[in-house]
């Protein structure tokens, strides 16, 4: 059971244009919500993470949008480059439990085109 | 800059051998994870440990996996025997709090 659902595996934006990635979650015990993002032959980077107290958190380009009620979060990157072509996980976390643990999704490929 | 590190980067192997992974993770982090990346899964999370101790191996095959924390610099993921449907790239990520950091990978192939 995918507690954590990348629902399109890939996405194909032009250079300059918006990328809007999706994520829906299922289990509302979930608090706390992270992006990394993954080159090939590498391991996945951290990008950004959201609290469930806050709606919305902004860092550069990248900005993750959160619906509690709807379970779906959002990863926009504005202006979209060519290096931002990569797989990108969303990752959920229950933080009472104290564990760190996270449940990620399957990951959309983001392919930017010059 | 500190990083998770992973060995071997590549393995190959035939069925039935075993297979031993190492990771050494950030100094100071207190939670090691071992995942496994596949085209349907995504990252599935294998086992993980808090200050050395096994919190949660629920998601490996019991009868051939085992994970393994002799110190705090080493954790191990040991398949054996190996099987083809455990070919898949393998990570290991460390961290403090609900923020992961992740090593290369293993790239393991089971012929």
């Amino acid at each position: 059971d995918q507690q954590v659902k990348q629902n399109s595996p890939s996405l194909s934006v032009q250079e300059g244009r918006i990328s809007i990635l999706n994520c829906d979650y299922t289990n509302s015990m979930f608090d706390y919500f992270l992006w990394y993002k993954k080159y090939p032959a590498e391991g996945p980077t951290f990008l950004i993470s959201i609290s469930s107290i806050k709606d919305k958190n902004e860092d550069g380009r990248f900005t993750v949008f959160l619906n509690k009620s709807a379970k779906h979060l959002s990863l926009h990157i504005v202006p979209s480059q060519p290096g931002d072509s990569a797989v990108y996980f969303c990752a959920a976390s229950a933080t009472g439990g104290n564990t760190g643990k996270l449940i990620f999704g399957q990951g959309t490929t983001l392919q930017v085109k010059p | 800059d500190a990083r998770v590190t992973q060995t071997p980067r590549h393995k190959v192997t035939e069925m039935g051998q075993e297979v031993t992974m190492r990771c050494q993770p950030i100094l100071g982090h207190n939670t090691v994870f071992w995942y496994r990346q596949t085209m349907m899964q995504g990252l599935e999370l294998l086992a993980y440990f808090r200050n050395r101790a096994p919190l949660d191996d629920s998601g490996m095959p019991k009868d051939r996996f085992s994970a393994e924390m002799p110190d705090a610099t080493l954790a191990t993921l040991k398949i054996q025997p190996s099987e083809p449907r455990d070919s898949a790239v393998y990570f290991c990520a460390s961290g403090l709090a609900f923020k992961q950091y992740f090593g290369p990978g293993t790239r393991l192939t089971v012929t």
